[in-house]
């Protein structure tokens, strides 16, 4: 258990759908990551939120657009993805700031397909 | 280069010890990491070390940096099937301020034969 839930872990969609991803830390941490794992390339970051706020967005397509409403929860939404953005899915949560160690804590991730 | 390189692929037999190497960049890098992941699951912390030391030891886990060469290295003693998985360096690149990003090697499968 690492304190990280991811819902749903594993979501099959339509190029012309829209799906949101759910990501929730019971840790007590201030930052939250959406990050992508494709087979054969290293873990990508896409989005990062430190005290709420978006820190970065590298550069990510327009058709993924996160959420954080608070601490606690982060949310990823997807409308008109591509095959090619068939992937895992992975959150995780950290503490930052204040001279805290920022070991980021890993959820199970969300397997998607993009049909 | 940027990237954080590994090996892809390692197979030991069961109750001998495997060692994973890694490579990082960044010199100025604050700790780095071992993840492991399972098949279907997510990424489990299983170690870290500061890069102000050069051993780190937990259980059947060592960890071994070198930091003139910018290498990280685990050593499993003891392999069992149960640490079959892909395991992951990752090093903490600082920016401004204390926001770093996390960046991964591409993962070095071990398969652990009885």
């Amino acid at each position: 258990e690492t304190g990280v839930t991811q819902t749903p872990r594993h979501l099959v969609m339509g190029m012309t759908n829209k799906k949101s991803l759910k990501c929730e830390q019971h840790l007590g941490h201030n930052a939250m990551y959406w990050y992508k794992q494709s087979a054969k390339k290293p873990l990508e970051l896409m989005f990062v939120y430190s005290l709420e706020e978006r820190v970065e967005n590298n550069s990510v397509p327009s058709r993924f657009s996160p959420e954080c409403p608070n601490s606690s929860h982060l949310f990823l939404h997807l409308h008109t993805l591509q095959p090619e953005d068939s992937a895992l899915y992975l959150c995780a949560s950290s503490q930052v700031g204040g001279g805290a160690h920022e070991t980021q804590y890993f959820g199970p991730g969300t397997r998607l397909l993009v049909l | 280069g940027e990237d954080v390189e590994q090996s892809l692929f390692l197979s030991v037999r069961e109750g001998d010890s495997s060692v994973i190497n890694c490579t990082y960049t960044d010199s100025s890098s604050t700790y780095l990491y071992w993840y492991k992941q399972e098949p279907g699951a997510g990424l489990q912390l299983l170690t870290y070390i500061f890069s102000n030391m050069d051993m780190k030891q937990d259980q059947r886990l060592t960890v071994l940096l070198n930091k003139k060469d910018k290498h990280l290295s685990l050593r499993i003693a003891d392999t069992q099937t149960g640490d079959s998985a892909i395991y992951f360096c990752a090093e903490m690149r600082v920016r401004g301020g204390s926001q770093g990003n996390l960046i991964f090697g591409k993962g070095t499968k071990l398969s652990v034969k009885p």
